[in-house]
């Protein structure tokens, strides 16, 4: 069974601090990505990366960095938070070609205050 | 670019009915396309995804899909929904090849309420 865990489940930070989310896959693949989501737009991919150690820019990469120090790894960052970043995040993972399916983390529920 | 449209944001159902749920993709050339489930409080999960070949493609949970070139169209349709059918569903469509294949556009989804 394909496996991805994400931490934290939930986390409240304030406006100009510093959030990383992580998360960890132990389906041997490749591609790994962070997703968005907020009411009536679905999911909008933020970051994903290939190969460990490169990442790259999604659709709205303003205001989030990304980094992927190892295959299983792939983290999110928040240098400086932003109310307009409440939201939940997803990371998920899929292996080469682009019928692949995409595995989902159970979710990170961020709040900016 | 690609680009997903789920046009209907809520639907609800009587459990028993049958359910159909749209979706309009955009794309240059022949997509993969795929259908996620969300269920309260989890991810997403696979329900079914067409490759090019046979239009119609069954799911799990007795869900099927039916791709159409011509309308440009992957709709989701269930015979008889049952109560844990309540969830939120995804449309997504997938580029076919190059560095970026596999990066999935996501529709707006549509939240299905099962009543008794």
């Amino acid at each position: 069974e394909a496996a991805v865990t994400q931490s934290p489940r939930s986390k409240v930070a304030v406006t100009g601090g510093k959030v990383t989310l992580s998360c960890h896959q132990t389906n041997n693949h490749d591609y790994m990505y962070w997703y968005r989501q907020d009411t009536g737009h679905g999911l909008r991919l933020i970051h994903y990366s290939y190969v460990a150690d490169s990442t790259e820019k999604g659709d709205i990469p303003d205001g989030y960095k990304a980094s992927r120090p190892s295959q299983e790894n792939f983290s999110l960052i928040l240098e400086l938070a932003s109310l307009s970043q409440t939201a939940v995040y997803f990371c998920a993972s899929r292996g080469q070609g682009g019928a692949e399916t995409l595995y989902f983390g159970s979710g990170t529920r961020l709040t900016v205050l | 670019a690609q680009s997903v449209t789920q046009p209907d944001a809520r639907v609800t159902v009587s459990e028993g009915a049958s359910l159909q749920l749209r979706c309009k993709y955009s794309y240059f050339g022949t997509p993969y396309l795929f259908w996620y489930v969300q269920y309260p409080r989890q991810g997403l999960q696979l329900l079914l995804k067409y490759y090019p070949g046979d239009p119609v493609v069954q799911g799990v949970n007795g869900f099927e899909a039916e791709f159409s070139k011509s309308n440009s169209s992957f709709h989701l349709r269930k015979a008889s929904v049952h109560w844990s059918d309540w969830a939120v569903y995804f449309c997504a469509v997938s580029m076919h090849t190059g560095g970026l294949s596999g990066k999935l556009t996501f529709g707006e989804g549509t939240q299905v309420t099962v009543i008794s």
